[in-house]
């Protein structure tokens, strides 16, 4: 069965420091993968999706991803984050159903920012 | 999100009674889809639907079920709600066609079962 792993539940970093959050899927064909960003009592924001193309995906907020097969990785990355992106993130698989495709989502990380 | 709106927003009921949580898109989309969000969990996929009156099970539908009676209106029902359904119940919309593989969120319903 299909399913995303994130392995560090919570990340804390200072304000203007990098930032990079991991994602490991599983998933037996080329996969349709997914960012979202959910701030406190919100629903989900799309950062970024990957389906095909160059593997280094571009997405809104500064936010930038790379897909590697080898590793099966999709992880987020951030030159400086802003205390703004303190928010939870979740990676998520999409899987075929009915001529369309179901999203798996990771466990989330929960990133904290210090001033 | 614009075009896509779940009620309540917030809800306490009590364990053994029924609950409906409705979801209303505006956007003529084709799929819809029931998550529930729990910590440590994620988004898991309750039920979703692939048309009018087409739907499915996903990974966590016990004691839930749904329907579809037009394209714009998508209805998760607790037959009988339990303190373990007590979650944050987000709907989503897509259209997944060439050039429009996206998914939209409601901003969720707060269910409490006491």
């Amino acid at each position: 069965a299909q399913s995303v792993t994130q392995p560090d539940i919570h990340i804390t970093v200072s304000e203007g420091a990098s930032l990079e959050l991991r994602c490991n899927y599983s998933y037996g064909a080329t996969p349709y993968l997914f960012w979202y960003v959910q701030s406190p009592g919100q629903g989900l924001q799309l950062l970024l999706k990957y389906f095909s193309g160059d593997t280094l995906v571009q997405g809104i907020k500064g936010f930038e991803a790379e897909f590697k097969r080898s590793q099966s990785s999709f992880n987020l990355r951030k030159p400086s984050v802003h205390w703004s992106d303190a928010a939870e993130y979740f990676c998520a698989v999409g899987t075929p159903i009915q001529g369309a495709q179901k999203l798996v989502f990771g466990q989330g990380t929960r990133l904290t920012i210090n001033p | 999100d614009a075009g896509i709106t779940q009620s309540p927003r917030h809800k306490v009921t009590e364990t053994g009674t029924p609950v409906t949580l409705r979801c209303h898109q505006t956007e003529n989309h084709r799929y819809m889809y029931w998550y529930r969000q729990d910590p440590g969990h994620g988004l898991r996929l309750i039920h979703y639907s692939y048309g009018v009156k087409d739907t499915d099970k996903g990974e966590v539908s016990d004691g839930y079920s749904v329907s579809r009676s037009k394209t714009e209106d998508f209805l998760l029902t607790l037959e009988s709600a339990t303190s373990s359904q007590t979650s944050v119940y987000f709907c989503a919309i897509s259209n997944w066609r060439q050039g429009s593989y996206g998914y939209t969120f409601g901003s969720g319903t707060r269910l409490t079962v006491v």
